[in-house]
């Protein structure tokens, strides 16, 4: 069974760092893109950056490009997404997701499974 | 910028509804990459709608998806109770962002 545990939200002052962590099993984690889609309060889903197969490659939207580094371990199984340099409009559910592959590789241009998803909220 | 879906959208136990996501050239339009998502209450997200209208192994077949030009549909036909979630459309897009996700439709059944 294909998992993605969440963790590492919490509360943080803007300005701050903070690292999400993604421990995936059921599968060959090394197979796959995977990708960060976060949520914040009363608004829709929003693509936050991937990550390819092997570490080589990395896409992030604008609004957080220099300030999220998206990260893997394959032989640990598990992804990270280290945040710098915090604001108040970072503060949402932050999810990790298998797949999100970019356009010009091979593999799945959907997220086929979830984390349970861990909140972070930035806030003095 | 997202997609533009309908804020809420409502049938009765049985019926079919169907929700719009409307894009542009650069996602929609450019792409046969459009999934769907459905999202109860505290819950993660979860696939129902693949490449335009796959359905994942395990989805019901009440769940159908399509697309025309800068639009796609989700189609949710003998509508039950367990619908009830909101649901997101989400496509590739060709802008710096990757992945362009939808404002969200709440379906009420």
């Amino acid at each position: 069974e294909v998992q993605l545990v969440n963790s590492g939200g919490g509360l943080v002052q803007p300005g701050g760092s903070l690292r999400l962590s993604c421990a995936a099993s059921g599968f060959t984690f090394s197979n796959y893109w995977m990708s960060w889609v976060r949520q914040a309060p009363g608004k829709g889903l929003e693509w936050v950056a991937n990550i390819k197969q092997d570490g080589s490659e990395e896409h992030y939207v604008d609004s957080v490009k220099g300030r999220f580094i998206i990260s893997r371990d394959n032989a640990k199984n598990s992804l990270d997404l280290q945040m710098y340099s915090l604001r108040a409009e970072d503060t949402a559910i932050y999810y990790c997701a298998r797949g999100g592959t970019h356009y010009y590789s091979s593999g799945i241009k959907y997220f086929d499974y979830w984390g349970q998803g861990t909140l972070l909220t930035v806030s003095s | 910028s997202a997609l533009t879906q309908p804020a809420s959208v409502s049938g009765s136990p049985g019926q079919s509804i169907t929700i719009s996501c409307t894009g542009t050239g650069s996602d929609l339009g450019g792409y046969e990459y459009v999934s769907w998502y459905q999202r109860h209450p505290g819950g993660p997200p979860k696939l129902i709608i693949f490449d335009v209208s796959n359905r994942p192994s395990g989805v019901s077949y009440r769940f159908s998806g399509s697309k025309s030009g800068n639009t796609a549909s989700l189609t949710i036909s003998g509508l039950q109770t367990e619908d009830e979630a909101d649901y997101y459309c989400s496509s590739y897009t060709s802008w710096n962002t990757l992945y362009v996700f939808g404002t969200g439709t709440k379906v009420t059944v």
